[in-house]
């Protein structure tokens, strides 16, 4: 079975630093999906990447999926308190709707 | 567009009762709905999926006799957790899709079992 595995587990900055979140998966990814939750709240849809190579950004936030398509990473530019959160990828299935999630990364910025 | 709600957002109940969980698409129709898991500073686990009109499927390790899923319309998904343990305890969330397109997340429901 496909697993994802994210790095580092938790992160602290300072409030204006860069940072990267890294998402490693077992298996080739048809579907790489990024989200962020809030504690104890759902999921906010970030992104999703599918081709190799592909990067797309949003605001301060953009991702990345390596050639390969094994790897994604997420960087966050100019980080502020309300980036704050956990980030997880999720990886799509070639033939079903199922989404598989990574062991997530806990964010926290500081003023 | 593409709200997902979910009701209760918290409950508490005592050991060996049952708790139900709605799992509601508000603006569209979900061919698809999703069950996961969530115990504290880990990450989601898909429970089961299901299809309107059909059984549910369950991932392994998941007893469908326990965590009873019902698809009755394709607006509304229930979870039904029977005779709850406190091992039971967690946060539990439900997204949606359409037709395999990108799945939409409930705000999550916290289950706590004394």
């Amino acid at each position: 079975s496909q697993e994802l595995e994210q790095s580092p587990q938790s992160l602290i900055v300072q409030e204006g630093k860069n940072l990267t979140i890294n998402c490693t998966s077992s298996k080739t990814l048809y579907g790489l999906y990024w989200y962020k939750q809030k504690y104890g709240e759902g999921l906010i849809f970030l992104m999703m990447l599918q081709k190799g190579g592909e990067e797309k950004s949003h605001e301060k936030i953009t991702a990345k999926l390596d050639e390969k398509k094994q790897q994604s990473s997420l960087h966050i530019t100019a980080s502020q308190p309300s980036h704050a959160g956990i980030y997880l990828c999720g990886a799509g299935s070639y033939n079903t709707d199922k989404l598989i999630f990574g062991t997530g990364t806990r964010l926290q910025v500081f003023p | 567009g593409a709200v997902v709600s979910q009701h209760p957002s918290w409950v508490i109940c005592k050991s060996g009762t049952s708790v139900k969980i709605e799992c509601r698409s508000l603006d569209f129709q979900a061919t698809t709905m999703f069950w996961y898991r969530q115990f504290p500073k880990q990450s989601l686990m898909l429970m089961a999926t299901s299809n309107e009109g059909s059984k549910a499927t369950y991932e392994q390790g998941v007893e469908k006799d326990k965590f009873l899923i019902n698809h009755a319309s394709l607006t509304l998904s229930t979870l039904t957790v029977t005779s709850a343990h406190p091992e039971d305890s967690s946060f539990y969330i439900c997204s949606a899709s359409l037709a395999g397109d990108e799945q939409f997340f409930g705000p999550g429901t916290r289950l706590t079992v004394l």
